[in-house]
């Protein structure tokens, strides 16, 4: 059972490049988060997903952008990467998104992106 | 504002006692669910626990257990026997309802790490 698989696990980039996190769930959730974790911070979130080809910003939208072409696939873009943007991502989905379902998210086990 | 705090950055308990860990949260909706999840060392983020703000029974899972307390707002999480794999942390987490416009998105507290010493 693979659940939620991120793409890739680990990555350093210079300050201006750019990249692209794959997220993939193979569950059929219709819903879709991309949070970033930091220390002291808990996770935070960036973007979400209600459905394919439908994004929202979350909490920390800046310097990021999504897209879900595919309702598998939820992609996480840094356009011109920045030392602040340092940090571990973590992808996930779920089946409801109701406050009363006990459905809860499932992770994928995280891209650690060191920014320099 | 919605929000979850878990005041205790590190605790430490002996294998085979039980720990509490805190979590106290604020949100005016109604509806709303809470969660709790362990992340060892190696970093994946495992769903533990789930309580429903109506559910009237405090959630059990094994030898993890939610301490409720509405009126308080505090969903404490209680693990018994501890062993040497709950070294790890803690997150309590909240997912709103209606009121946040019921997009499913969880907010996270600081987490709170968990040493259990043999």
């Amino acid at each position: 059972n693979a659940g939620v698989t991120q793409t890739p696990k680990f990555r350093v980039l210079k300050t201006g490049q750019s990249m692209t996190l794959l997220c993939a769930q193979d569950m059929n959730h219709e819903y879709m988060y991309w949070y970033r974790q930091d220390p002291g911070m808990g996770l935070r979130l960036i973007h979400y997903s209600v459905g394919e080809g439908t994004t929202a910003k979350g909490e920390v939208p800046d310097g990021y952008n999504v897209s879900r072409l595919k309702k598998q696939n939820f992609l996480l873009g840094l356009e011109s990467a920045a030392p602040s943007q340092t940090s571990v991502y973590f992808c996930a989905s779920s089946p409801d998104r109701t406050a009363h379902s006990n459905q809860p998210q499932h992770f994928g086990d995280g891209t650690r992106l060191s920014i320099l | 504002a919605q929000k979850i705090t878990q005041t205790q950055p590190g605790m430490f308990v002996q294998e085979k006692e039980a720990v509490t860990l805190d979590c106290t949260y604020d949100t005016s909706d109604p509806s709303y669910g809470l969660f709790w999840y362990k992340q060892p060392s190696s970093g994946e983020m495992i769903f533990l626990i789930y309580q429903g703000s109506y559910d009237q029974q405090n959630a059990t899972e094994g030898r993890y257990s939610l301490n409720f307390q509405k009126a308080r707002k505090s969903a404490n999480l209680v693990i018994s026997a501890s062993q040497l794999g709950d070294s790890a942390m803690y997150f309590c987490a909240m997912r709103e309802g209606a009121e946040a416009g019921n997009t499913g998105k969880l907010i996270f507290g600081q987490g709170t790490t968990l040493q259990v010493k043999p």
